[in-house]
C-alpha cells in the first residue's frame, strides 16, 4: 500500500538555524497538510497546499514558515530561524480530495528538536 | 469541524470487541464522520468514515445512529497492537483542515 515518507525521521538543531523538513506524499494525491504535536499535547494543523498555493494556514503558521512543492514529488516545510518552541513532532499528510471528502494519510513524522 | 465529544479512556480485553463511542450533535446533513487513531507518537492512521449508513472495513466497523447525532467504533477482535488514542473527527464543509481533540486513549489488556 502506498504511503507517505517522511525525513529525516529525526532532527536535532540550534535555535536560530533553518531546517528543512522533507515529505514525500502519495504519488496521487493533490493534497498536502503539515502538522505538529508538541510531546504530550494533541495534533494541530498548520498548513494546506493544493494546486501550487497555500489554501489555508493555522495562527501558528507565521512567516517563520513556508512550504514547497519544488519538483511534483517532495514537499518540504523550511522553519527560517527555530525556537525552542518549534520543538514537536511534524507530519505530513496527503490527500485525494479535500478534508470532508477524503481521508488523509499521514506519514510517521520528524522529530524536529530545537537547542 | 463539528464539536466531537468521546470519553477520554478506555480499557479492553484483548480478544474482545473494543466499543468507541462519539457524541457530534452539531454535525450537519452533509458531513462525514471519520476516525483516526494514533499509536504512541507515530503518525495519525485513518481507519474508516461513514456518512449515514454502517461501514466495515478490515480495520473496523463504524455504526451511526439515525439521527446522526452519534457513531460508534468498533474494533471487533482487540489485539495489544490496537492500544492507541482514537479520534473521531467531523470536518465542516469548505476547511481544508482535520480539528484533533484529545481522542479517547484506548488500552488492550492481556
Amino acid at each position: 500500500e502506498p504511503e507517505v515518507t517522511q525525513t529525516p525521521s529525526h532532527q536535532v538543531t540550534q535555535m536560530g538555524q533553518e531546517v528543512i523538513l522533507r515529505c514525500v506524499p502519495i504519488s496521487n494525491h493533490l493534497y498536502f497538510y503539515w502538522y505538529r504535536q508538541i510531546l504530550g499535547q494533541k495534533v494541530e494543523f498548520l498548513v494546506s497546499f493544493y494546486n501550487n498555493e497555500i489554501s489555508e494556514k493555522s495562527e501558528i503558521f507565521d512567516d517563520q514558515f513556508s512550504v514547497e512543492r519544488p519538483d511534483g514529488s517532495n514537499f518540504t516545510l523550511k522553519i527560517r530561524s527555530t525556537k525552542l518552541e518549534d520543538s514537536a513532532m511534524y507530519f505530513c499528510a496527503s490527500s485525494v480530495r479535500t478534508v470532508e471528502n477524503s481521508p488523509l494519510h499521514f506519514g510517521n513524522g520528524t522529530r524536529l528538536t530545537v537547542t | 469541524d463539528a464539536k466531537t465529544t468521546q470519553p477520554t479512556s478506555m480499557d479492553c480485553a484483548e480478544g474482545r470487541a473494543a466499543n468507541l463511542p462519539c457524541n457530534h450533535s452539531t454535525i450537519s446533513g452533509n458531513e462525514y464522520v471519520y476516525w483516526y487513531r494514533q499509536i504512541h507518537s507515530q503518525g495519525p492512521q485513518y481507519i474508516i468514515h461513514g456518512l449515514k449508513n454502517n461501514e466495515t472495513n478490515e480495520m473496523a466497523s463504524l455504526i451511526i445512529t439515525e439521527d446522526r447525532k452519534s457513531s460508534t467504533l468498533i474494533l471487533p477482535h482487540a489485539t495489544l497492537r490496537d492500544t492507541a488514542v482514537y479520534y473521531c473527527i467531523v470536518p465542516n464543509f469548505g476547511n481544508e483542515k482535520l480539528t484533533f481533540g484529545t481522542g479517547t486513549r484506548l488500552t488492550i489488556i492481556p
